[in-house]
């Protein structure tokens, strides 16, 4: 099973709610990743998680929270976003070794802020 | 800084044609590098993945090339079929303490297979 599985597939939410974004992954994989994409732009890295604590934060702002609650599951919680942080949001994970990384995405999870 | 540049930004061709599509990095120290395919709306999906030994990987219609002294690479699309019309992304793996790699995206090239 190569698959990682993102939930929900859409998400529409105002400015003052909370949501939460979900991923998913049975590949025995270490290392989990969030990354926001915009509309004909490259993948953007948020947050990485090495065996589930976090070990990069890109200068995320503070209404991202990152939550690794198991080696299989990551978590982005989501409150007070802005509008501009409408995009595609992308799970990855990849196994742990030191020369070689195969990441494999998620399906992504489309995020409208109104 | 780690770049990587692709060319060309743009491409359409008509279905049974042949194409390729050019990377360049400035990623240093290089770990690896892959050709992602994405659909739009989705998340990229693997089509090679490339070390510092290798010169030619294939997967399928799908062969890339790399050239790890002049820091190139390329993807050659064969026969073309509109399945392909996808954007193509090349990323490059570097190496940062640790074990979790953080991986540099070109911005890709959209391209349109076309009856």
């Amino acid at each position: 099973d190569t698959e990682v599985t993102q939930t929900p597939k859409h998400l529409v939410m105002g400015m003052t709610n909370k949501k939460s974004l979900k991923c998913e992954q049975h590949m025995g994989h270490r290392a989990m990743y969030w990354y926001k994409q915009k509309a004909k732009k490259p993948p953007e890295l948020m947050f990485v998680y090495s065996y589930e604590k976090l070990s990069i934060n890109e200068s995320v702002p503070s209404r991202f929270s990152p939550e690794c609650p198991n080696s299989s599951l990551l978590n982005l919680h989501l409150h007070a976003l802005q509008p501009e942080d409408s995009a595609l949001y992308l799970c990855a994970s990849s196994q742990e070794s030191p020369r070689f990384y195969e990441q494999y995405f998620g399906p992504g999870t489309r995020l409208t802020v109104t | 800084k780690n770049q990587v540049e692709q060319s060309p930004q743009s491409l359409i061709i008509l279905e049974g044609k042949n194409c390729t599509l050019q990377c360049n990095y400035t990623v240093s120290p290089f770990s690896n590098l892959r050709w992602y395919k994405q659909d739009t709306g989705r998340g990229p999906v693997s089509l090679t993945i490339m070390t510092f030994s290798e010169n030619t990987k294939s997967n399928g219609r799908y062969t890339a090339t790399l050239d790890a002294d002049t820091k190139q690479s390329s993807l050659h699309i064969t026969a073309s079929q509109l399945s392909d019309s996808a954007s193509y992304i090349c990323v490059v793996s570097g190496k940062l303490a640790g074990t979790a790699s953080k991986l540099t995206f070109g911005t890709g090239t959209r391209l349109q297979v076309t009856l």
